[in-house]
């Protein structure tokens, strides 16, 4: 299986700073052939599904604020939230959608300041 | 815009079988452009996806869930299933199905979600 590791576990940052989320795979989830990254970040709030946030490691999905940005390729990659809002606070998982069984990051927890 | 909606017994007994159904509404099961997962969460834990499903049958399940997984879909109904036999207190959590978007000879990430249904597993 490829493991989804995140860091940190949780962070705090202040209203209107800059959060980073790192998440590194066990395996590359790049495929040659397209050179996309299989690699998926959601949102989740308390009592409330998984939210899409970005796809193919970059991609941001319809609707997604443009404060939300991912890059790496390979095995390492990074959620930046630039420009914090309190409605960011949230648990933010990434996923790796590239081999069976598809897998998830253990989830990392973004509060505020 | 789809949406879905899980439904099935909030208990199950140890050792029986948890059966869940999603309803798609908003669209066909059937389109070609959509695979259909089911993904759980213990509370208070991380995300486990359990195995995903096409309009044409085909599957792909977690191997961890060692062959208690069917999932199947029932497009007259416009919906997909998931059965977890010889539950145990283990398998208690929120179960959610999702929808991800074909691409190319494999899928893209889940893109619209249900809002999950708990399962307790206890006597």
């Amino acid at each position: 299986d490829i493991v989804m590791t995140q860091s940190p576990d949780s962070l705090a940052v202040s209203l209107g700073e800059r959060a980073t989320i790192n998440c590194k795979s066990s395996q590359s989830v790049l495929y040659s052939s397209n050179n996309k990254n299989y690699l998926g970040w959601y949102q989740q709030k308390p009592g409330q599904p998984p939210k899409l946030l970005i796809y193919w490691a970059s991609t941001r999905e319809s609707g997604v604020p443009d404060r939300f940005s991912g890059s790496g390729s390979g095995t390492d990659f990074t959620l930046t939230i630039s420009n914090l809002q309190a409605e960011d606070v949230a648990v933010y998982y990434c996923h790796q959608y590239y081999r069976i069984p598809q897998t998830f990051g253990q989830g990392t927890k973004v509060e505020i300041k | 815009q789809q949406q879905l909606q899980e439904l099935g017994p909030g208990l199950v007994k140890p050792s029986e079988t948890l059966s869940l159904t999603c309803t798609v509404s908003g669209g066909s099961i059937s389109s070609s452009s959509y695979y259909w997962g089911w993904i759980r969460q213990p509370p208070g834990k991380g995300l486990e996806w359990i195995g995903s499903i096409y309009y044409s049958g085909s599957t792909y399940d977690n191997p961890s869930l060692k062959s208690r997984v069917t999932i199947s879909v029932d497009t007259s109904k416009n919906q997909f299933s998931l059965n977890l036999t010889s539950v145990t207190a283990a398998d208690t959590a929120v179960y959610y199905c999702a929808r991800h978007s074909v691409s190319g000879t494999w899928y893209s990430a889940f893109d619209t979600w249900g809002q999950g249904a708990m399962v307790t597993v206890s006597s």
